[in-house]
């Protein structure tokens, strides 16, 4: 089972470029959200997806864009990347939008973005 | 959102068990309690949730008080390997999950 899969896992971006932080999952998932991690912030939530062709923000949705065009995958855009985006980057996803309170998230293992 | 408190961190004895407490005053009836961990350098995991009753399986047991206001996550038998951060989260049913992650309780099990 590859789960939640996360490229690259590594990224050095210059102030002003653009990227896109890949997430796929095998499961079969409806649901699958972003998250980013700060030292001594926990983790925040940064935008969510219930299905293909909808998704929302969460708590941190600026300067990120996202779209769910197929139910596998779920990038996430940096459009104009800034050093307060240097962070760690987790996509998650879980089954079941009826059952979402009773579904666990399945996590991927991060991408580390540093922005210069 | 509803927010939980836990210790900033514990330390325990391999081969012991661990309780790790979260207080959730201010828990509504429909929220669940989850409970995820995160190893060094690796996204976090889930480890258990509940409702109401308490909950066991294979890797932790949750014990959740009467009046839902505070948690415990019971760990048997601590190994090496559970040294990781324990994250105690109220899953809110308002359009969504999300689960609003917390600093948790870094777990040091010592040999």
């Amino acid at each position: 089972n590859a789960g939640v899969t996360q490229t690259p896992k590594f990224q050095v971006l210059k102030t002003g470029q653009s990227m896109t932080l890949q997430c796929a999952q095998d499961m079969n998932h409806e649901y699958m959200s972003w998250y980013r991690q700060d030292p001594g912030m926990g983790l925040r939530l940064i935008h969510y997806s219930v299905g293909a062709g909808i998704t929302d923000q969460g708590e941190v949705p600026n300067g990120y864009n996202v779209s769910r065009s197929t139910t596998e995958d779920f990038p996430l855009r940096l459009l104009s990347a800034a050093p307060s985006q240097t962070s760690v980057y987790f996509c998650a996803s879980s089954s079941g939008i009826k059952q979402r309170y009773n579904s666990p998230l399945h996590f991927g293992n991060g991408t580390r973005l540093t922005v210069t | 959102d509803a927010k939980t408190t836990q210790p900033n961190s514990m330390e325990s004895n391999e081969e012991e068990p661990v309780h790790l407490p979260c207080n959730h005053s201010t828990i509504s009836g429909t929220d669940y309690i989850h409970w995820y961990r995160q190893l060094p350098s690796q996204g976090p995991e889930y480890v258990i949730h509940g409702l109401t009753s308490n909950v066991n399986n294979r890797m932790a047991s949750l014990a959740i008080a009467e009046d839902r206001k505070s948690s415990t996550l019971i760990l048997h038998r601590a190994t090496l390997r559970d040294a990781a951060v324990y994250y105690c989260i109220l899953s809110r049913i308002q359009g969504a999950q999300k689960l609003v992650f917390g600093q948790g309780t870094r777990l040091t099990i010592n040999p």
